[in-house]
């Protein structure tokens, strides 16, 4: 085990619903990744907070927001949720703003019916 | 069974045998790169990483190679047991300033028959 805890671990929302998803990282670890993972497919980053700023940004619609707090644990926020959006999305904490050696948690999966 | 070269989805490995997992990048930028490995239900392992600056790295029955002319990593796994068998990812990382982006491959997934 990573050390990385996600919530929930699974959650079904419908279409236009918001959602916030939780991340508390591996101790001691200041940054944390998220990525969305379709099936079938490998994960896309979505951002990364390095003390509580964001750092990177991949190709994703600003509806997709987070927030990294003092402790390090990290929020992703979806709005306007479309179909689209079902996917298992992951955090992953790592040392430094580098996003080196990056340890992932287990994931929660999203249903957007 | 091995695969030179070439990215395939699939790879169906003899138990004891060594594997090859290759993966083509797409930003020569790109600094430092990471292979993981996905189990089913779980979030990707970190096996073992590279930077731009190296051609090779040696772990535990692991070995990561980098041709930076062609833009390709590729993963080694010798004597591939059944708990190799999973979905493997490459990722590149691109830093420059205040700016990271990572991408992940599309993925291989090995199978080891006993």
């Amino acid at each position: 085990e990573t050390g990385v805890t996600q919530s929930p671990t699974h959650l079904i929302k419908t279409r236009g619903q918001q959602v916030t998803l939780r991340c508390s990282s591996q101790s001691g670890h200041n940054t944390v990744s998220w990525y969305q993972q379709a099936l079938g497919q490998g994960p896309q980053f979505i951002f990364q907070y390095y003390r509580e700023e964001e750092n990177g940004r991949g190709n994703f619609p600003p509806r997709f927001s987070g927030l990294q707090f003092p402790n390090y644990s990290s929020e992703l926020n979806v709005n306007a949720l479309e179909l689209d959006d079902s996917a298992l999305y992951l955090c992953a904490s790592s040392l430094s703003g580098l996003g080196e050696k990056l340890f992932f948690g287990s994931g929660t999966q999203l249903s957007v019916l | 069974g091995e695969s030179v070269g070439l990215h395939l989805p699939t790879l169906s490995v003899q138990e004891g045998d060594n594997s090859i997992i290759n993966c083509a990048y797409s930003n020569s930028a790109s600094d430092y790169f990471i292979w993981y490995k996905q189990e089913s239900g779980k979030g990707p392992q970190f096996i073992i990483d590279i930077r731009s600056n190296m051609d090779k790295r040696q772990g535990q029955r692991v070995t990561v190679l980098l041709n930076k002319t062609v833009k390709h990593l590729s993963l080694q796994i010798a004597a591939t047991q059944p708990g190799d068998s999973a979905v493997y990812f490459c990722a590149e990382i691109f830093r420059y300033s205040n700016d990271y982006k990572l991408s992940f491959g599309a993925g291989t997934t090995v199978t080891v028959r006993a």
